[in-house]
C-alpha cells in the first residue's frame, strides 16, 4: 500500500513556541490530505481538509490562526502549531489521498506533540 | 454531534474467539464504511471496508455485516489472536477519498 510519513515522530516544546510538523506521501500524489488530532483515549477529531495548491477548510471550532496548515505541493502538507500551549499537546495524525476513484485514505504514523 | 456511534467501548475476549464491534450512522448519503485499527502511538490502518450495495464482505478473519435499513455495520474478528489486541475504530464517509467520521473506538483485550 501507499505509505504516508510525518516528521517529526514526537516533538516537545515550551509554551508560546511554534512547532512545525510535515507530512508526506512517499509514493503517490495526494491531491488532498487531511490533519486529525486525537487525545488519549479518544477518536480521531478532524482538524481540517488540505487540498493542494488551495487553503484549507477547517473544521468548526478549530482555530486556524493557530493552526496552520500549508499544501504547497501533490506529496507534501505542514501543519504549523503557533503559539503552543499545553492544551495543544496531543497526536497528530495526517491522512492523504488522491481525491478521485475508489481509493483509499493513507495515515500517517502520527506526531507526538508535548507543550510545557 | 456524533455521526458515528461506536460500541462496545471496550471488550476482553479469549484467544480464539469472536471479536464483535458495532456502528451504527445516521446519514443516508455514507457510501463508504471503513474499519480501522490503532496500536498505542501509531496511526490508523485501514483494516477492511465496505459499500452499501453489498451486506457483508470478508477478508481473512476480518468480516464486515451491512444493514442498510438498520444504518449499522458490524466487524466480526474470528480466531481472536493476542496480536489484535488494539484499538478498533468504525468510520463512515460520502466517499473513500473524503472526510471520515469517527466512531468512538473500541479497545480490544485478546487473552492467551
Amino acid at each position: 500500500g501507499a505509505v504516508v510519513s510525518q516528521h517529526p515522530s514526537r516533538v516537545i516544546c515550551k509554551s508560546g513556541t511554534s512547532v512545525k510538523i510535515e507530512c508526506r506521501s512517499l509514493d503517490f500524489q495526494a491531491t488532498t490530505m487531511f490533519w486529525y488530532r486525537q487525545f488519549p483515549k479518544q477518536s480521531l477529531m478532524l482538524m481540517a481538509t488540505s487540498n493542494e495548491g488551495s487553503k484549507a477548510t477547517y473544521e468548526q471550532g478549530v482555530e486556524k490562526d493557530k493552526f496552520l496548515i500549508n499544501h504547497a505541493s501533490l506529496t507534501l502538507s505542514t501543519l504549523t502549531v503557533t503559539s503552543a500551549h499545553p492544551e495543544d499537546s496531543s497526536f497528530y495524525i495526517c491522512s492523504a489521498s488522491t481525491g478521485a476513484g475508489y481509493n483509499e485514505q493513507f495515515f500517517g504514523p502520527g506526531t507526538r506533540l508535548t507543550v510545557l | 454531534q456524533q455521526q458515528v456511534k461506536q460500541s462496545p467501548q471496550s471488550l476482553i475476549v479469549q484467544k480464539g474467539g469472536i471479536s464483535i464491534i458495532n456502528c451504527a450512522y445516521e446519514n443516508t448519503a455514507f457510501d463508504y464504511f471503513p474499519w480501522y485499527q490503532q496500536f498505542p502511538g501509531k496511526g490508523p490502518a485501514l483494516l477492511i471496508a465496505i459499500r452499501p450495495d453489498v451486506s457483508e464482505k470478508k477478508e481473512g478473519r476480518f468480516t464486515i455485516s451491512f444493514n442498510k435499513s438498520a444504518k449499522q455495520f458490524s466487524l466480526h474478528i474470528m480466531d481472536s489472536q493476542p496480536g489484535d489486541s488494539a484499538t478498533y475504530f468504525c468510520a463512515a464517509a460520502l466517499d473513500s477519498w473524503g472526510k471520515l467520521q469517527f466512531g468512538a473506538g473500541t479497545q480490544v483485550v485478546v487473552t492467551p
